[in-house]
């Protein structure tokens, strides 16, 4: 089965914790993206990656790290600088082509701060 | 900046309406359009994608539109059913391709 694996699930953090969601694909999809999901609101994207070995901020990266050494993975880091990281996030993925292609979504992690 | 706003907010029908969900935004200079469907604590699915030179995509009980002249789009869901029952998110992809996300419309189908 071809597609975007996200885990954990859920996912609880203590103040001042650095946590890392996990996020692969076997689509052979080169572009993979990170995005946050307030309650009641769109997405927003946090980093985003067209190959491995390189990726690009988002529109709210600060208190966010990610990498890409494989094209199958693209973890997230939530690190203690996110000041409210309590959120539902989703990992997409694509082939290159600019313009012209769509994303895929995983299913989700939701993280919460206690 | 390109921004994107979905209207009603929310929407309850009878099964069996027909349907229309808004999506408008502010700068034509757009590469596609896709709506999504997001049930609630899952991620989404891609339902249409429509390229910025396209006027219409169609999947089944499902109809998307694009005017970029008036920065809009419209879902059109045929014979609604209980299914149904999302949160639709239109998004476009700018000219830096990234995408960009209305807040939803979730929609509620009564039986």
């Amino acid at each position: 089965d071809g597609g975007i694996t996200q885990s954990p699930k859920y996912l609880f953090r203590k103040e001042g914790q650095n946590v890392t969601l996990s996020c692969e694909q076997n689509l052979n999809h080169d572009a993979m993206y990170w995005y946050r999901q307030d309650p009641g609101q769109g997405l927003r994207l946090i980093y985003y990656s067209q190959i491995v070995n390189d990726f690009q901020k988002g529109d709210i990266a600060e208190g966010y790290s990610v990498s890409r050494e494989k094209k199958e993975s693209f973890p997230l880091t939530v690190t203690s600088a996110q000041k409210n990281p309590t959120a539902f996030y989703l990992c997409a993925s694509s082939f290159p082509g600019g313009g012209m292609v769509e994303q895929f979504f995983g299913p989700g992690t939701r993280l919460t701060v206690l | 900046k390109q921004e994107v706003t979905q209207i009603p907010a929310a929407l309850s029908v009878p099964e069996g309406e027909n349907l229309v969900l808004n999506c408008s935004f502010t700068d034509s200079a757009i590469y596609n359009l896709q709506w999504f469907r997001q049930d609630p604590g899952k991620g989404l699915t891609s339902l249409l994608l429509i390229q910025s030179s396209q006027r219409e995509q169609t999947s089944g009980r499902l109809n998307a539109s694009l005017d970029k002249s008036s920065g809009r789009s419209t879902l059109y869901i045929a014979a609604s059913q209980p299914g149904d029952s999302a949160t639709y998110l239109c998004a476009l992809m700018d000219s830096s391709y990234k995408l960009i996300f209305g807040s939803g419309t979730r929609l509620l189908v009564r039986p």
